[in-house]
């Protein structure tokens, strides 16, 4: 099975600061057969389902702010909040979708200082 | 619309049974891989399994810990999903999503709780 780790586990920043979450794979997720990387964001707020944010590891949800990027190939990858914004507090999930069994991230926590 | 709603969830006791449903809507459920995730109180997402559309064989696979236990699937005719789940365990407590996805998930319900219990 792929392991899928995060990190850190929890981030506190002040709104307008920059955000980076990290992703790292037990092994590449790259699909050859369209060269996208098989790695999947989500976010999730308390009490709701998660919500996807980007896929193909950059490849971002129409409707989701352009303060989010993703990026990344291999193994490691990040997502970005370029400027956090107080609906932003939530927890961050990544994704391989590389092999069966797909695997999550155990998530990163992020609040406002 | 897209749209996933999950019913079925309630207490149960370790060893019983229960079978969740998904109601799907706005997609051509008949050709769309589908997929279980679960959240146990307070950590985070876990893939169960998911299952083919009936003309890429309706074939499914699952993690290890649910694999022989649990059971994925599907009515096409009524464009619904189901999860069969026996031999229950206090640690498969949680909140059970549908996703019409067999990779990445786009589309969540608003879940169902399952609480295994004595």
């Amino acid at each position: 099975d792929i392991v899928v780790t995060q990190s850190p586990d929890s981030l506190t920043l002040s709104l307008g600061e920059r955000a980076t979450i990290n992703c790292r794979s037990s092994q590449p997720v790259l699909y050859r057969s369209n060269n996208k990387n098989s790695l999947a964001w989500y976010q999730q707020k308390p009490g709701q389902p998660p919500k996807l944010l980007v896929s193909w590891a950059s490849a971002r949800e129409s409707g989701v702010p352009d303060r989010f990027s993703g990026s990344g190939s291999g193994t490691d990858f990040t997502l970005t909040i370029s400027s956090l914004q107080a609906e932003d507090v939530a927890v961050y999930y990544c994704q391989q979708y590389y092999s069966t069994p797909f695997t999550f991230g155990q998530g990163t926590k992020l609040e406002i200082k | 619309e897209v749209q996933v709603v999950e019913s079925g969830g309630g207490l149960v006791k370790p060893g019983g049974s229960l079978r969740l449903s998904c109601a799907a809507s706005g997609f051509p459920f008949n050709i769309a891989w589908m997929s279980w995730v679960r959240q146990a109180p307070d950590k985070g997402l876990e893939w169960l399994g998911r299952i083919k559309s009936n003309s890429d064989g309706a074939t499914t696979d699952y993690i290890a810990p649910v694999k022989g236990r649990f059971i994925i699937s599907r009515d096409d005719s009524k464009n619904m999903l189901y999860l069969q789940m026996n031999s229950l365990k206090i640690e498969d407590t949680a909140v059970y999503y549908c996703s019409p996805s067999g990779i990445f998930f786009a589309y969540w319900g608003p879940g169902t709780l399952v609480t295994v219990s004595s």
